[in-house]
């Protein structure tokens, strides 16, 4: 089954402890993102990935890092979290427009808490 | 920079009434369109998109959009709502060209009363 899989969907941590929130898909998509989701601020992007090696800051970077080392992995690393990033993250990939469809496939979100 | 307004934060309906969902975009080309619904506790799933040609699209779970360049819109309609549709709906757009960022509104909660 075509997916995109986040892990953990669910985390509670504290300030200050680094964290790695995973992202993979199977369907050999170039371009991979992150988003966070908060009550009326709608999707925001953090990062995204073109392709393997070739990343770029999105709209709210700071205090994020990505990797894209493999195709199909994308992760969102939190050096050190603090609280204003409690928020609900997705993953999202999609084929690149001149070969694809240009539709974003969703993980089901990753609900962080950072006390 | 392209934008995307989505001027209704909420909207509530009777359950088979019909439904209107506004997007407005600001973009020198005409992009590529989209709308994505996300359930409650779920991700995003696209329901429809539009790149050329007919300006009246068609999705899944009955849901159709109309784009109109005169008015740079892209409004999502449903003929009659189910209970089943209450959730938050995303318009997004794509540049027609360049790179591949997609820029969101930031969304429309549906409400749905029986």
């Amino acid at each position: 089954e075509a997916q995109v899989t986040q892990n953990p969907r669910y985390l509670i941590t504290v300030t200050g402890k680094k964290l790695t929130v995973t992202c993979s898909q199977n369907m050999n998509h170039e371009y991979m993102s992150w988003y966070r989701q908060d009550p009326g601020l709608g999707l925001r992007q953090i990062y995204y990935s073109m392709n393997v090696e070739v990343t770029d800051k999105g709209d709210v970077p700071e205090g994020y890092k990505v990797s894209r080392k493999e195709k199909r992995n994308f992760p969102l690393i939190l050096e050190s979290p603090s609280p204003n990033q409690t928020s609900l993250y997705f993953c999202a990939s999609s084929p690149l427009l001149a070969g694809g469809t240009g539709e974003l496939f969703f993980g089901e979100g990753s609900r962080l808490t950072v006390l | 920079a392209q934008s995307v307004t989505q001027p209704d934060i909420h909207i509530t309906v009777s359950e088979g009434a019909s439904l209107e969902l506004r997007c407005n975009y600001s973009y020198g080309a005409t992009p590529y369109l989209f709308w994505y619904v996300q359930s409650p506790g779920q991700g995003l799933q696209l329901l429809l998109k539009y790149f050329s040609g007919d300006t009246l699209v068609q999705g899944i779970k009955g849901f159709e959009a109309e784009f109109k360049r005169s008015q740079s819109s892209f409004n999502l309609r449903k003929p009659s709502v189910h209970w089943s549709d209450a959730a938050e709906y995303f318009c997004a757009v794509v540049p027609s060209g360049g790179s591949y960022i997609p820029t969101f509104g930031r969304g429309t909660s549906l409400i749905v009363h029986p």
